[in-house]
């Protein structure tokens, strides 16, 4: 059972543009909400988080918008570059330190293509 | 350098064979994870360590026997592999368990083939 949804697996977004990521979850006790950028043959790497006592996290041309409402998450990076090309994870977990929500949770990627 | 290494970084082994991966991570973490990212699956979570103390087996089959002798080492021995079991092993860490604080970093993964 899927608890962290992306449902795109990919996005193809021209250089300059902005690319919007979407994620959704469906567990409400998850409280805090990340995004890892994965290229081939390396490790997903931490990009940008956000707490859910926020709606909007920002860093550099990176912005995460979280609706806990609508228990949906999206990561907006503009302007896109070619080096942004990749397969971004998007991931939940709760406070709840040694109960199974203080693990991550992630979804499937989507993956990115940033074209000049 | 992204503080947590993982070796080797490919490794091919046969169904009888014994082999193990290694992770070490240099952050001062208190947790480390295994996770498998199998082609067009999410991440899935194996084991969990936190303090050394495993506190999550997220009903992994025993061929996959994890050790973590210290905050900073994790091991995991591979033994009588199945060909279902190729996969790309990725090797976490992090501050604590969840929550702030709760960001994985990875390691590049060891990539297995299982002939």
């Amino acid at each position: 059972d899927q608890q962290v949804k992306q449902n795109s697996p990919s996005l193809s977004v021209q250089e300059g543009r902005i690319s919007i990521l979407n994620c959704d979850y469906t567990n409400s006790m998850f409280d805090y909400f990340l995004w890892y950028k994965k290229y081939p043959a390396e490790g997903p790497t931490f990009l940008i988080s956000i707490s859910s006592i926020k709606d909007k996290n920002e860093d550099g041309r990176f912005t995460v918008f979280l609706n806990k409402s609508a228990k949906h998450l999206s990561l907006h990076i503009v302007p896109s570059q070619p080096g942004d090309s990749a397969v971004y994870f998007c991931a939940a977990s709760g406070f709840s330190r040694g109960s199974t929500l203080g693990r991550l949770y992630f979804g499937r990627g989507t993956q990115l293509t940033v074209w000049p | 350098e992204t503080g947590v290494t993982q070796t080797p970084r490919h490794l091919v082994m046969g169904m009888t064979n014994k082999k193990s991966l290694k992770c070490e991570q240099h952050l001062g973490h208190n947790a480390m994870y295994w996770y498998k990212q199998s082609a067009k699956k999410p991440l899935e979570l194996m084991f969990v360590y936190n303090f050394k103390e495993q506190t999550e087996n997220n009903s992994v089959p025993s061929r996959f026997s994890p050790e973590c002798p210290n905050s900073s080492h994790l091991f995991l021995h591979l033994h009588t592999l199945q060909p279902e079991d190729s996969a790309l092993y990725l090797c976490a860490s992090s501050y604590r368990q969840g929550g702030t604080g709760g960001e994985l970093f990875f390691g590049e993964g060891s990539r297995l083939t299982v002939l």
